[in-house]
């Protein structure tokens, strides 16, 4: 299958930064990603839609100033969550979908977030 | 709004059985299904994708569709203590790039 890499795989920070996580595809190009979030024991829950070129679509109830999406190639899409808090501490998920897969879609390893 | 319905568990078995795993779903459109699995702490991993009516094995897994009971499953032979997981259904109508729609997983353990 494809291969969809997310760095870094763990992030500390300090309540008040700011933090960029990386999504890429590594053997293919996705002209739409996904951004997921997971509390634990809970179901992966879509944050918002990556576009490249364009804007991201997000899903109802994610802040789109908290939470900023760039899909500046085919290849990577970034997910920056500013002023973090404790509360935005989860595990953030990447995926992408190859073009002409019928829908079947990849994910990155994660990203853990922990916000102190 | 579209569901995707999946027994929680945890769904316990012993080593060697056949584990089942079911999954409705409520969008009569949609085409594409999928299952896959997560241990804890990791991403999902893409296991078995299903588009038509019927059975698809792979190696120890089979998927099954019924799009007119709106229902998809999946079997596992010969389950093994590395199986244990969460596995999740997801589905998505045919259409390029729409996004997913997941289950809420179901835990699964199997018993050495």
């Amino acid at each position: 299958g494809a291969v969809v890499s997310q760095h870094p795989s763990w992030v500390i920070c300090k309540s008040g930064t700011s933090v960029k996580i990386e999504c890429r595809s590594l053997d293919f190009q996705a002209t739409t990603m996904f951004w997921y979030r997971q509390f634990p024991k809970q179901s992966l829950m879509l944050m918002a839609t990556s576009n490249e070129g364009s804007k991201a679509t997000y899903e109802q109830g994610v802040e789109k100033d908290k939470f900023l999406i760039n899909h500046a190639s085919l290849t990577l899409s970034t997910l920056t969550v500013t002023s973090a808090h404790p509360e935005d501490s989860s595990f953030y998920i990447c995926s992408a979908r190859e073009e002409g897969l019928a829908g079947e879609l990849f994910f990155g390893e994660g990203s853990r977030l922990t916000v102190l | 709004q579209k569901e995707v319905e999946q027994n929680s568990g945890p769904l316990s078995v012993p080593e060697g059985a056949i584990a089942s795993l079911n999954c409705t779903y409520s969008d009569r459109v949609s085409q594409s299904f999928f299952w896959y699995r997560q241990y804890s702490g990791k991403s999902p991993e893409l296991i078995m994708s299903i588009y038509s009516n019927g059975d698809k094995e792979d190696g120890r897994f089979t998927a099954q569709l019924n799009k007119a009971s709106q229902y998809v499953s999946l079997l596992i032979r010969d389950s093994q203590p590395s199986d244990s997981a969460t596995y999740l259904c997801a589905e998505t109508p045919f259409f390029g790039n729409e996004k997913l729609t997941f289950g809420t997983g179901t835990r699964l353990t199997i018993i050495p």
